[in-house]
């Protein structure tokens, strides 16, 4: 089935290590997307790609980043995770950014949960 | 400042029975809403999307219902089933751009627990 796959689904890092965390699609989507969600909270968004075209939200800190070197992969970098970091990040996939105007939905992988220690 | 808020964090409902959730939202440019669901340790799961031009958008036991006026959405489920307990997310989007956000970003309320008792 396509998918949307993350790895690794447990990521343990120390404070202040720099950490990678991987996303992977095989639905051939324009867009990908990376969402932090803290405990009982909604997912926000950090940043998208739409093909290689990199869109970083505002309020995004300057300690995430992300690469995608092809349509299948996207990764997310936190250079020196901070304790306020822990949290479920979620690569979601679009075929387009109007997502309304096509009817298509974001699909979502299983998320990394990552912690801080 | 919420621009989608699910005020109810937790809805406990009877086997069989319908249940209802209900999502607010604060921004008129919204034009695509989508209800996702999640259970524990897997990402959410589209499940139903309605669009700004109509008020209802049925799939199944799974209705969607959509008051503009109101900025008001609500997901019903009948008959309930325990298979549907789950977090269930509400989420627009804006197509146009300018909206007060990035074209295309969902916008996430912060959850509804669900559980259906048999």
């Amino acid at each position: 089935d396509a998918m949307v796959i993350q790895n690794p689904r447990y990521q343990v890092t120390q404070f202040g290590k720099p950490v990678t965390l991987s996303c992977s699609q095989t639905l051939n989507h324009n867009v990908m997307y990376w969402y932090q969600q803290k405990s009982s909270q909604a997912p926000k968004l950090l940043f998208h790609y739409y093909d290689k075209d990199f869109n970083n939200e505002a309020d995004t800190p300057d300690n995430f980043q992300s690469r995608r070197p092809n349509t299948s992969f996207c990764f997310l970098d936190i250079r020196s995770p901070g304790l306020g970091d822990a949290a479920m990040y979620l690569c979601a996939t679009s075929r387009d950014l109007r997502i309304g105007r096509t009817n298509q939905p974001q699909h979502f992988g299983d998320g990394t949960r990552l912690s801080i220690l | 400042d919420q621009q989608v808020k699910q005020n109810s964090p937790s809805l406990s409902v009877q086997e069989g029975r319908i249940s209802i959730l209900n999502c607010d939202y604060t921004n008129s440019m919204f034009d695509y809403f989508l209800w996702y669901k999640k259970y524990p340790a897997e990402g959410p799961t589209f499940l139903i999307s309605i669009s700004s031009i109509k008020d209802k958008n049925e799939d199944g036991r799974f209705t969607v219902f959509l008051n503009k006026s109101a900025k008001h959405l609500s997901l019903h489920i009948v008959p309930s089933q325990p298979g549907d307990s789950a977090v269930y997310f509400c989420a627009a989007s804006a197509s146009q751009m300018n909206y007060g956000g990035s074209q295309g970003n969902l916008i996430f309320g912060k959850g509804t627990k669900l559980s259906v008792k048999p």
